[in-house]
């Protein structure tokens, strides 16, 4: 079993502020995603990363991976209430899908 | 389009006894296919994945166990429940796009 640590585990900010998630692990992942999911759902997800050092914007969300594929950021620019949820990172390796800890993000009109 | 379903939504079983959840794609062939568990708030932990009919891999040792007897049909069992068993069980497909798919989700609850 693979581990990802995301920090923070919860965050509660004002809207319109900026915000960073991360996820870490000390295993090499071929690809890593991340996901929303709200209550009593499913995840969704929001992007895919697989090249160490790539960078993906979907409008307000950067998503980074690290040089060295163990590691993500996910940035969220001016929050808004839409933006609440909690968010996923999984690492990808062989067939498996390795979930971190998760990031309860809650913003506040 | 693919779409992906599992059932029941919501369970309330008592302690010992079975348990069986199933989850249907429709849509696509040959889908790899998995089975979480998380807790509430916190992320997902892999349970079975299945990359063919009748080939199953366990994650994770526990009173759980999974079948796979037709392509699109992907089912969680258990011959006695724990009251440790309760959570927010997960069904979800991807065909190699490194994508995952997910089902509505099942809660289960044992007393």
């Amino acid at each position: 079993t693979q581990l990802l640590e995301q920090s923070p585990q919860f965050l509660s900010i004002q809207e319109g502020e900026n915000l960073t998630v991360y996820c870490n692990s000390s295993s090499v992942f071929s690809s890593l995603q991340w996901y929303r999911q709200e209550p009593g759902e499913g995840p969704v997800l929001l992007v895919t990363v697989v090249t160490g050092g790539e960078v993906k914007k979907l409008k307000r969300l950067t998503f980074q991976f690290g040089d060295a594929r163990k590691d993500s950021s996910l940035h969220i620019t001016a929050a808004q209430p839409g933006d609440t949820g909690l968010y996923l990172c999984a690492g990808a390796t062989g067939n498996q899908f390795y979930f971190g800890t998760g990031t309860s993000l809650t913003v506040i009109p | 389009s693919q779409t992906i379903h599992q059932w029941p939504a919501t369970l309330v079983q008592p302690v010992g006894s079975p348990l069986s959840l199933e989850c249907t794609v429709e849509g696509t062939s040959n889908p790899n296919l998995y089975w979480y568990r998380q807790a509430a708030g916190r992320g997902l932990q892999l349970l079975f994945y299945s990359v063919g009919i009748g080939q199953i891999s366990s994650e994770v040792p526990q009173n759980l166990s999974a079948s796979r007897p037709q392509d699109r049909q992907f089912i969680l069992s258990s011959k006695k429940l724990l009251l440790s068993d309760s959570g927010f069980y997960l069904c979800a497909w991807d065909r190699g796009q490194r994508e995952l798919f997910f089902g509505e989700g099942s809660r289960l609850t044992v007393l």
